[in-house]
């Protein structure tokens, strides 16, 4: 079965630079989440959307931003990054309602240098 | 979004069903319990999730109290392979927006 797709799976940048990150959700959902999680630490919900329409913001800095295209894939894009920006970041599609799952995509781990 | 309570870590022995709890007391009536696990440093894994009935599938069975403050994850045959981190979380929001919020985990060593 499909899965969720994340490109790049290793990124390396310098300070100040920019990335972006692209999620691939499963067919036919239509909900995308990012996560943040630095080393040690638990996954921190950064930000969602739904049908393509921003639906919920976490702990994103404003030095990110996000969205979901018409074909319902997803790009985190960073800008000035900064070293603490260093973490996995995975990206989870759902069918939307709570009653059913979100499968995590194998996630994009970004160092910046 | 209800919190929930978890032991920092649990050991159990291969082959033995692994007990995992998990406590929500403030959990509502239209919030739903899942459990992820993370296997270091892969993407959090969908292991099952309920309402108030208990759930079973090939991975894990889920069992939830009558009053739905608590529950607990079975793994009835633990394998080397089940060592990971272990997340309970309770799951609400308004369609689209219904993000699962990572607590602390339960980290699960299973031993040979």
């Amino acid at each position: 079965a499909a899965g969720v797709i994340q490109s790049p799976r290793h990124l390396i940048k310098e300070k100040r630079e920019t990335a972006t990150l692209k999620c691939y959700p499963i067919p036919r959902h239509d909900t995308v989440y990012w996560y943040q999680q630095g080393p040690g630490q638990d996954p921190q919900f950064l930000i969602s959307f739904y049908e393509k329409m921003q639906s919920d913001k976490g702990s994103i800095p404003d030095r990110f931003s996000a969205q979901q295209f018409s074909d319902y894939h997803s790009e985190l894009n960073m800008s000035s990054l900064e070293l603490g920006d260093s973490a996995l970041y995975f990206c989870a599609s759902s069918f939307r309602g709570q009653s059913t799952e979100a499968f995590f995509g194998q996630g994009t781990r970004l160092t910046v240098v | 979004d209800a919190k929930t309570t978890q032991p920092t870590s649990m050991d159990c022995a291969e082959g033995r069903a692994a007990n995992l709890p998990c406590n929500h007391s403030t959990i509502s009536g239209n919030e739903y319990v899942y459990w992820y696990r993370q296997i270091h440093s892969q993407g959090p894994q969908y292991i099952i999730h309920g309402l108030k009935n208990n759930e079973t599938n090939e991975m894990a069975s889920l069992i939830i109290t009558e009053d739905r403050k608590s529950s607990t994850l079975i793994l009835p045959h633990a394998t080397l392979r089940d060592t990971a981190v272990y997340y309970c979380i309770v799951r609400v929001g308004n369609p689209g927006s219904e993000k699962l919020v990572f607590g602390k985990g339960t980290k699960l060593t299973v031993n040979p």
